[in-house]
């Protein structure tokens, strides 16, 4: 059963990188997209970005000139850079899979809580 | 591009049904057929429901439903229980080719009473 989960540190300092990883487990990333999503405390979700298994990426507009999405195929990962944050990032971010650059969020992490403050 | 519109709450007793109602524009419901819903209990990560306007995942119950009528799409929850009490969020492809972003409603509270 293919699994995701996310990591990275908690707490970030305003101004600082936001950084996570996601790892899949139990499956390939052959042939799947992979998303990064965010929610802030009691409010709705909000599509990053994401990177096809080939390298190909695409970005929310809104967060296109903070945001990186990268792979590492070896080691089952990709992860998220987010620069320059502020209060407005905390949220609770999630690692999300597709089968098709067109086809629906099937596959969630359990999401991981990243605090901005100083 | 603008968030889709949902109302914030919506509500039933059990055994009835409901109707989410999600609009957008031209851009994103009106352009591609790609609307999903999502649930999500409180404290974990949203569960897809619906895909394509008005597919269900393997195991989802056939009480959830959904369509569309021009720039809005529709989460129809029949035989109301307990444990669909949720927030709902909509999602729908917009953008052009090559160049497509995701857009989502700002959710729904359903209450079962």
């Amino acid at each position: 059963q293919v699994q995701l989960q996310e990591s990275g540190p908690g707490l970030v300092k305003p101004s600082e990188t936001l950084s996570l990883t996601c790892t899949v487990s139990g499956g390939s990333m052959t042939g799947y997209y992979f998303n990064w999503f965010r929610q802030p405390p009691e409010k709705g979700l909000e599509w990053i970005g994401n990177i096809y298994y080939s390298g190909n990426t695409n970005y929310n507009p809104s967060l296109k000139s903070r945001v990186t999405v990268s792979m590492d195929t070896s080691k089952n990962q990709f992860s998220l850079i987010l620069n320059s944050v502020t209060a407005a990032d905390t949220a609770i971010y999630y690692c999300v899979r597709q089968s098709g650059g067109y086809k629906p969020f099937d596959l969630w992490g359990r999401g991981t809580l990243v605090t901005v403050s100083s | 591009q603008s968030a889709l519109t949902q109302p914030a709450s919506v509500s039933g007793s059990p055994g009835q049904s409901i109707t989410i109602s999600c609009t957008g524009t031209s851009s994103d419901i009106g352009s591609y057929n790609l609307v999903s819903w999502y649930q999500q209990h409180p404290g974990k990560a949203p569960k897809l429901m619906i895909y394509e306007g008005n597919k269900r995942p393997s195991g989802v119950s056939n009480r959830f439903s959904g369509s569309k009528s021009g720039y809005t799409a529709s989460l129809t929850i029949s035989g109301l229980q307990a444990e669909d009490e949720a927030d709902y969020y909509c999602c729908s492809c917009a953008g052009n080719v090559g160049t497509i972003t995701w857009l989502f409603g700002g959710g729904t509270k359903l209450t079962v009473l």
